[in-house]
């Protein structure tokens, strides 16, 4: 099945930086990509996702980017603010018929 | 927006005794996952239903079972509580059309 690896598992940056978190996925039959953030005692929010036709989605400050030679996608967070301290986790599907699939989550700390 | 509730934030049980975590959702979604939640091991699937009185087991079902009596209500069940079961559960929820999840805030569960 599915195996979804999520680097660093912790990552610290000072407030205004920028932030990236890795993952890769085994099974090159998944097609969707999505990323949650989960705040201190909330369960997880989807924050933004992409599909396997697209190589990079914006929405302000954040960016998904997806390498599907390589089995590789990444979120990329610019101009960190102490709110986007949580926990991040990467996850993929095989369509909206499909589980998702979880990374172990990246712990982001933002420094002021 | 839709809403998952799960009834209890914080829950401590003695090992050996049978246990009830209530996942509620306001919106109608067919499909409902169980999953708990560990340091270092990300989000795990327990149980699925993609339907009422319709379940399927996820990647951890041991020890587990699960309920669907009513489209609105997903119920986890540990038959005789262990210690290793200590962990926060998630209950999520999505419409089969869609692609992301809508979790609850969680349940912190402590068997001692």
């Amino acid at each position: 099945g599915e195996n979804v690896e999520q680097h660093p598992s912790t990552l610290s940056v000072q407030e205004g930086d920028s932030a990236v978190i890795k993952c890769t996925y085994s099974d090159s039959a998944s097609n969707y990509f999505p990323w949650y953030k989960q705040e201190l005692g909330k369960g997880p929010q989807l924050i933004i996702d992409i599909r396997s036709n697209v190589g990079e989605k914006k929405d302000q400050r954040i960016a998904v980017t997806l390498n599907k030679t390589a089995k590789h996608f990444s979120l990329h967070i610019t101009e960190t603010q102490p709110e986007d301290s949580a926990v991040y986790f990467c996850a993929a599907s095989k369509g909206s018929a499909s589980k998702i699939i979880f990374g172990s989550g990246t712990r982001l700390s933002i420094r002021p | 927006d839709v809403k998952v509730t799960q009834s209890s934030r914080y829950l401590v049980k003695r090992t050996g005794e049978k246990v009830f975590l209530e996942c509620v959702q306001d919106m109608d979604h067919e499909n409902m996952f169980w999953y708990r939640q560990d340091p270092g091991l990300g989000l795990r699937l327990i149980y699925f239903s993609y339907d009422v009185k319709m379940k399927e087991k996820g990647d951890i079902p041991e020890g587990y079972s699960v309920s669907r009596e009513k489209k609105e209500r997903f119920s986890l069940i540990l038959e005789s509580a262990s210690t290793n079961q200590t962990s926060m559960y998630l209950c999520a929820s999505k419409a089969p059309a869609n692609y992301g999840y809508t979790f609850g805030s969680g349940t912190r569960l402590t068997v001692v």
